[in-house]
């Protein structure tokens, strides 16, 4: 069974800085792409960042190219989103999710849709 | 590419149906597959997205049949026959035709 548990998040000053984990698990991790997505109440989802099975590959949204990391741990099967000089617009539930699609090449392909979500973790930026 | 969805919301009786319609910006079908880069996704109160539908019409495992997707090129729709009480959720497209990939606004489906 594929699960998605998260950690992290919570409250932050305009500037600050969070780190979100997702752990993986039910599936073989370096075959598929994870990415982050963010939601704000009464919005549509917001792509944030996506990172291959393998690590080697990384896209970031422009809204926060620079400021946020996306990272793995094969060993621990968890993807990170480390996110610096957060801004109040930062301010959303994030989930991780998992690419539908197996991928041996270890490389983002950018053509990823979600069949497994994570509950999703609350960042809130405020001064 | 910018995806757009109409209408924002709708109310349907239990047992009728429901017809939300997805717009893409650009084409999203594929000349060398010959597929379209479409999903959609329910979201239930309080829950993450559940994917409903791939490629734009391949219904995933354990979605009901009354659950199902249309469309090519631009335009895409999704219908719901025999709307059920546990319908009642935001339903969202998204193309995956290449990075950035976007969600749309959503549509709110209610039981009137």
């Amino acid at each position: 069974e594929v699960q998605l548990f998260q950690s992290g998040g919570g409250v932050a000053q305009p500037g600050g800085s969070l780190r979100l984990s997702c752990e993986a698990s039910g599936f073989t991790f370096v075959n598929y792409a994870m990415i982050w997505v963010r939601q704000v109440p009464g919005r549509g989802p917001e792509w944030v960042s996506a990172i291959s099975g393998t690590g080697i590959s990384k896209y970031y949204a422009d809204s926060v190219r620079g400021r946020f990391t996306i990272s793995s741990d094969r060993s621990k099967n968890t993807v990170y989103l480390e996110m610096n000089s957060l801004r109040v617009e930062d301010s959303a539930l994030y989930y991780c999710a998992k690419d539908a699609r197996y991928n041996s090449s270890g490389y983002l392909t950018g053509t990823y849709y979600f069949d497994f979500w994570g509950l999703g973790t609350a960042v809130s930026v405020s001064s | 590419i910018v995806m757009t969805q109409s209408p924002d919301s709708l109310a349907v009786s239990l047992g009728g149906r429901a017809t939300i319609d997805c717009k893409s910006s650009v084409n999203i079908l594929s000349f060398s597959n010959k597929k379209n880069y479409l999903a959609w996704y329910q979201q239930r109160p309080g829950q993450p997205l559940k994917l409903l539908i791939s490629w734009a019409s391949i219904r995933e495992s354990g979605v009901p049949e009354r659950f199902s997707g249309s469309g090519s090129g631009t335009d895409f729709t999704l219908s719901i026959s025999n709307v059920q009480a546990e319908d009642v959720a935001v339903y969202y497209c998204q193309h995956h035709f290449g990075s950035p990939l976007a969600f749309g606004p959503g549509t709110r489906l209610e039981i009137k």
